[in-house]
């Protein structure tokens, strides 16, 4: 499978605790994206890397997010401290820099359920 | 006013008939607009990509844009019980920083009935 990979598919945690998520772009894509969704709603961006940088953060990636990207190759987005309004799915993508139009393609995502 | 916005739902249509979605944005710098499919507990898949004024036509899927309206819709033509999921329109300002960022609508579930 050459697509997006993300680990773990689920998680379910007690509220106050930390957890990480990983994803794995695919291998000539030198952009990747984090986005969340909730029940009901359109997925809201968080975060893009180019490569191993951070480029640009959303206001909703509060002080308790962090994302890294070491190496500029997979990436992991963790939540410290998790409350219940934390719950969504977390969704990666990634993207080449130039060619098509914007076109991202998502990997399988990670639900996040906190209790 | 939201950023981008979906014909509200559900819609449902009979089987082999013609699926209309349709999708109102406000960021007149947007440059490229998207539909992705979304089945129940999965994530969202790129089904379409329109970026110059007009229709663009995909199997049974044709997307059709309009610039000086704001406005951007997907046709399914003969639809299918499959086709019945959340439909989300997405669009993005081209270039620079917000390349692949994307603004997504609320999408509209739509469900073909046998």
């Amino acid at each position: 499978d050459t697509g997006v990979s993300q680990d773990p598919r689920h998680k379910i945690t007690k509220r106050g605790q930390n957890v990480t998520f990983r994803c794995d772009p695919i291998s000539e894509h030198n952009r990747l994206y984090w986005y969340r969704q909730t029940l009901g709603q359109g997925p809201e961006f968080l975060t893009y890397f180019q490569n191993e940088a951070q480029l640009e953060k959303s206001r909703l990636l509060s002080d308790r997010f962090s994302a890294e990207r070491p190496k500029g190759s997979f990436s992991t987005l963790e939540i410290q401290r998790t409350e219940q309004g934390d719950s969504a799915m977390y969704l990666c993508a990634s993207i080449t820099e130039v060619g098509r139009g914007g076109e991202l393609f998502f990997g399988e995502g990670s639900r996040l359920t906190v209790l | 006013q939201k950023e981008v916005e979906q014909n509200s739902g559900p819609l449902s249509v009979p089987e082999g008939a013609i699926a209309s979605l349709n999708c109102t944005y406000s960021d007149r710098g947007s440059q490229s607009f998207f539909w992705y499919r979304q089945y129940s507990g999965k994530s969202p898949e790129l089904i379409m990509s329109i970026y110059s004024n007009g229709d663009k036509e995909d199997g049974r899927f044709t997307a059709q844009l309009n610039k000086a309206s704001q406005y951007v819709s997907l046709l399914i033509r003969d639809s299918q019980p499959s086709d019945s999921a959340t439909y989300l329109c997405a669009v993005n300002r081209y270039g620079g920083t917000s390349y692949g960022k994307l603004t997504f609508g609320q999408g509209t579930i739509l469900t073909v009935h046998p």
